[in-house]
């Protein structure tokens, strides 16, 4: 079975430029998320999507940031422009959906994104 | 909002020893516990998690972790520790109401020495 996966798995952009990440969830699975790890602080929820409606985009930092998810299948997250501080590594994970809050998640190698 | 505590960042231990890492976080209602790891090079993976029945959960490769309500804590333990363990744990809350959001500690790397 092929794993949530993550495009690029690296990104070094300047200030002021657009970046789009994309994440590949497991097929089948309805929930997708995006996460973001800033340097040694926590991983920091972004937002939920189940199937292809935003459940809850509560961690979004701020309208820079636009996350779409086409047919409920692959999802992109696209940061427009960048900012030094939206520097970290971003991950997907996804679950299965089967509509209870103990379900493991899936998790993507992540995207290095550094914003100089 | 809820929250999630990771005491120790970073720890050193050699192999043999006994490892504890603590988690605590801030949620009145309630939860479900998990402890995912990532080992150097590889995704972050479940290692074990509680959602209800004994208090006491076993993992993969001798992990085990207890949930204390009073405490609102689920601390992670393992009695001998292998080089093999090196790696960043994270500890992470979910909850049965409202959307379906984990809430991620802040990480503890472990190194373990040969």
């Amino acid at each position: 079975e092929a794993g949530v996966t993550q495009f690029p798995s690296h990104s070094v952009i300047e200030k002021g430029q657009t970046v789009t990440l994309r994440c590949d969830p497991i097929s089948g699975h309805d929930n997708l998320y995006w996460y973001r790890r800033v340097m040694g602080k926590e991983i920091k929820f972004l937002l939920h999507f189940v199937k292809e409606s935003k459940q809850d985009e509560s961690g979004m930092p701020n309208n820079r940031f636009l996350a779409e998810r086409t047919g409920g299948t692959y999802s992109t997250l696209k940061v427009q422009p960048a900012e030094l501080e939206d520097s970290g590594v971003y991950f997907c994970a996804s679950s299965q959906g089967l509509g209870h809050f103990s379900e493991k998640l899936f998790f993507g190698s992540g995207t290095q994104l550094s914003v100089l | 909002a809820q929250s999630v505590s990771q005491h120790n960042h970073h720890v050193i231990l050699s192999e043999a020893a006994s490892l504890e890492l603590g988690c605590n976080y801030s949620y009145g209602g309630t939860v479900n516990l998990f402890w995912y790891v990532q080992y150097p090079g590889q995704h972050l993976q479940l290692l074990l998690k509680y959602f209800s029945g004994d208090p006491l959960v076993k993992g993969i490769k001798g992990f085990e972790a207890e949930f204390i309500k009073s405490k609102f804590s689920f601390n992670l333990r393992k009695p001998s520790v292998q080089w093999s363990d090196t790696a960043e744990y994270f500890c992470a809350v979910s909850t049965t109401s409202g959307t379906y959001k984990y809430i991620f500690g802040t990480g503890t790397r472990l190194k373990v020495l040969a």
